[in-house]
């Protein structure tokens, strides 16, 4: 099966702007979480979508939003971009997304650089 | 909310030694308990994972302990290799549901020739 695939691989942006980012599970995998990578916080759970409902969130301020359509496929928003915005947004997609029973795959990550 | 501490943050080894990442974590419901290997520039990877209902899990060189009292489990990598070099993330769910794992700050694991 191909894995956990996100794009774009990169992305430079400037404060102020929005950004949507994509992820596509592995076939079959109904459940897709997102997760923010910086050097400073380390790896942060956004939020968990399954069946194209938000299911569980995390403590990210409203400007961080997300979707997920009825082939499983998830995108991610951020609006009014800021500096610390800066990071690799990881997706990670699992079965049911049931914790203690699913593994979570990772995608490559989407690089967003805000200037 | 969930909090989870790793130890240490770098980890310097010999070619062929073991080498112990330790983490604690704080909600007694947690019940699952993964750890994933990054290596630079590339995606987190699962190298293997414990439920709460098991103490001990192998897997060739790799092995995870849990003590569910004590709130802590490791990871234990035997005769250590140098493609081992990476950094090593231990992660928690939050106790059931569809709750996102909460991370470990990460251990840079580096395997001195």
């Amino acid at each position: 099966k191909a894995g956990v695939t996100q794009t774009p691989r990169y992305l430079i942006k400037t404060r102020g702007q929005q950004v949507t980012l994509s992820c596509s599970p592995i076939s079959g995998h109904r459940s897709v979480s997102w997760y923010q990578q910086t050097p400073g916080q380390g790896l942060q759970f956004l939020f968990e979508y399954f069946s194209e409902t938000q299911r569980n969130k995390g403590n990210f301020p409203g400007r961080f939003s997300g979707r997920q359509f009825s082939n499983s496929r998830s995108e991610m928003n951020v609006s009014t971009l800021e500096l610390g915005d800066s990071a690799l947004y990881l997706c990670a997609s699992s079965l049911d997304g049931l914790a203690g029973v699913d593994t979570q795959y990772f995608g490559p990550g989407t690089r967003l650089t805000v200037l | 909310g969930e909090n989870v501490e790793q130890h240490p943050s770098t980890l310097s080894v010999q070619e062929g030694d073991s080498a112990v990442i330790k983490c604690t974590y704080s909600d007694s419901a947690s019940n699952y308990f993964p750890w994933y290997k990054q290596e630079l520039g590339k995606r987190p990877q699962l190298i293997i994972d414990i439920r709460s209902n098991v103490g001990e899990k192998k897997d060739q060189r790799i092995a995870v302990t849990l003590n569910k009292t004590a709130k802590h489990f490791s990871l234990h990598i035997t005769e250590t290799q140098p493609e081992d070099s990476a950094v090593y993330f231990c992660a928690v769910s939050a106790g059931g549901g569809a709750d996102g794992l909460t991370f470990g700050k990460g251990t840079h694991l580096i395997i001195q020739p």
